[in-house]
């Protein structure tokens, strides 16, 4: 099993540009999630999905979009890139509906840079 | 809304020495509890959790972890730190009833020197 995989793990864009990181997992996982790191903030959830289909905002769900229309994928789009959104961005899948019994999967991370 | 604290931003020790990272969190219900930690280019991998039980939780690499009901508190600890140690930690906390999101703290980053 690969695990959960994002790409790119880099990507330079400019102010206003729209890009979308891709995540997928093959470990037929309902529940998948997007963070963002940033330096003294820790991890912050932008958007989550319980199952295909399903999705709802996190904590900082602005400027971002996501789908599920498979099990396995759940790609974050940025509209309209800001400078704000320089970040590394995290997927993160678990096997059951919730997240709070079983642990987190977490990719190797997308570093951002927004020009 | 539930928040977590991590009150030490940056931690420096020497190897061989103890060590033990505060966590806190605001929620008053009950709560799920994990410490991830992520080494140097990798990415957050599971360290210990707790769901319920004994509240003192031992995790991989010789990690253990005590859940105080009473102080809202899921502080860990390593009786003994190695350079292999030095990384940034978190702590999080979830819901325990209906579907809740992960909450992380905002990370510890450890340093030990040889």
């Amino acid at each position: 099993n690969a695990g959960v995989t994002q790409t790119p793990k880099f990507q330079v864009l400019k102010t206003g540009q729209s890009m979308t990181l891709q995540c997928a997992q093959d470990m037929n996982h309902e529940y998948m999630s997007w963070y963002r790191q940033d330096p003294g903030m820790g991890l912050r959830l932008i958007h989550y999905s319980v199952g295909a289909g399903i999705t709802d905002q996190g904590e900082v769900p602005n400027g971002y979009n996501v789908s599920r229309s498979t099990t396995e994928d759940f790609p974050l789009r940025l509209l309209s890139a800001a400078p704000s959104q320089t970040s590394v961005y995290f997927c993160a899948s678990n096997l059951q509906g919730t997240p709070y019994t079983g642990e987190l999967f977490f990719g190797e991370g997308s570093r951002l840079t927004v020009l | 809304a539930q928040s977590v604290s991590q009150h030490n931003h940056h931690v420096i020790l020497s190897e061989a020495a103890s060590l033990e990272l505060g966590c806190n969190y605001s929620y008053g219900g009950t709560v799920n509890l994990f410490w991830y930690v992520q080494y140097p280019g990798q990415h957050l991998q599971l360290l210990l959790k707790y769901f319920s039980g004994d509240p003192l939780v031992k995790g991989i690499k010789g990690f253990e972890a005590e859940f105080i009901k009473s102080k809202f508190s899921f502080n860990l600890r390593k009786p003994s730190v190695q350079w292999s140690d030095t990384a940034e930690y978190f702590c999080a906390v979830t819901k325990n009833t209906g579907f809740q999101k992960l909450v992380f703290g905002t990370g510890t980053r450890l340093l030990v020197s040889p």
